[in-house]
């Protein structure tokens, strides 16, 4: 069952303009993670962070986690046409495996 | 070798066949698991193995069996399914639970 809800649920913007997502979740966590999905395919996992950590960067991403409100965003700055996918958090924590929230699908315009 | 290898990419099948699908790895990760996924829908977890037993089954009704014969194989027998299980069955691994986990390509099963 879904743990996260995310949103918006899509978005669109133009090459070059940042992309921010939100994450909520239900449960006390241990990691949250994001991935990555293109069409079709299989998914591309992102960045992890755990319960302890407030932020983290890779690249041209990065991530917050505010386990006080039980969310995340994640936040892709100077967008790509190739960033264009759809973009899940993912939860796991006591006695859970991961569970995945429904998503948001990016489309970036050239 | 980094990848999570899925075969095959594409399987049709009536509601009286009997098929495998087949995930490998070769990274040395002791979790892996299988994941179905309906169209624009998020992956929804079916099984867990750890050190190649059966940790989790979300209630996944029988007519799917995984089987984890090694630690860098893993295949999901079907049996007598039905049009509502046609999806995309992702497979994935990690080095132990609550790590990244690193997912194959995907099979695109479609039941007639």
């Amino acid at each position: 069952s879904q743990q996260g809800e995310e949103d918006p649920q899509a978005l669109s913007i133009q090459e070059g303009e940042n992309a921010t997502m939100n994450c909520s979740y239900k449960t006390s966590i241990n990691n949250l993670q994001w991935y990555r999905q293109n069409s079709g395919r299989g998914l591309v996992h992102l960045i992890l962070i755990r319960s302890n950590e407030r932020e983290k960067h890779s690249g041209r991403l990065r991530v917050t986690l505010d386990t006080s409100k039980k969310s995340s965003s994640l936040l892709i700055t100077a967008s790509r046409a190739a960033d264009t996918a759809s973009y899940f958090c993912a939860t796991d924590g006591a006695g859970q495996d991961m569970r995945f929230g429904a998503g948001t699908r990016l489309t970036v315009k050239p | 070798d980094t990848e999570v290898t899925q075969t095959p990419k594409h399987l049709v099948m009536g509601m009286t066949n009997k098929k495998s699908l087949k995930c490998e790895q070769h990274m040395g990760h002791r979790a892996m698991y299988w994941y179905k996924q309906k169209a624009k829908k998020p992956p929804e977890l079916m099984f867990v193995y750890s050190y190649e037993k059966l940790s989790i089954n979300e209630s996944v009704p029988s007519r799917f069996s995984p089987e984890c014969p090694n630690s860098s194989l893993l295949n999901l027998h079907l049996h007598a399914l039905q049009p509502e299980d046609s999806a995309l069955y992702l497979c994935a691994s990690s080095p132990l639970s609550g790590n990244e986990q690193f997912f194959g390509p995907g099979t695109r099963l479609t039941v007639l």
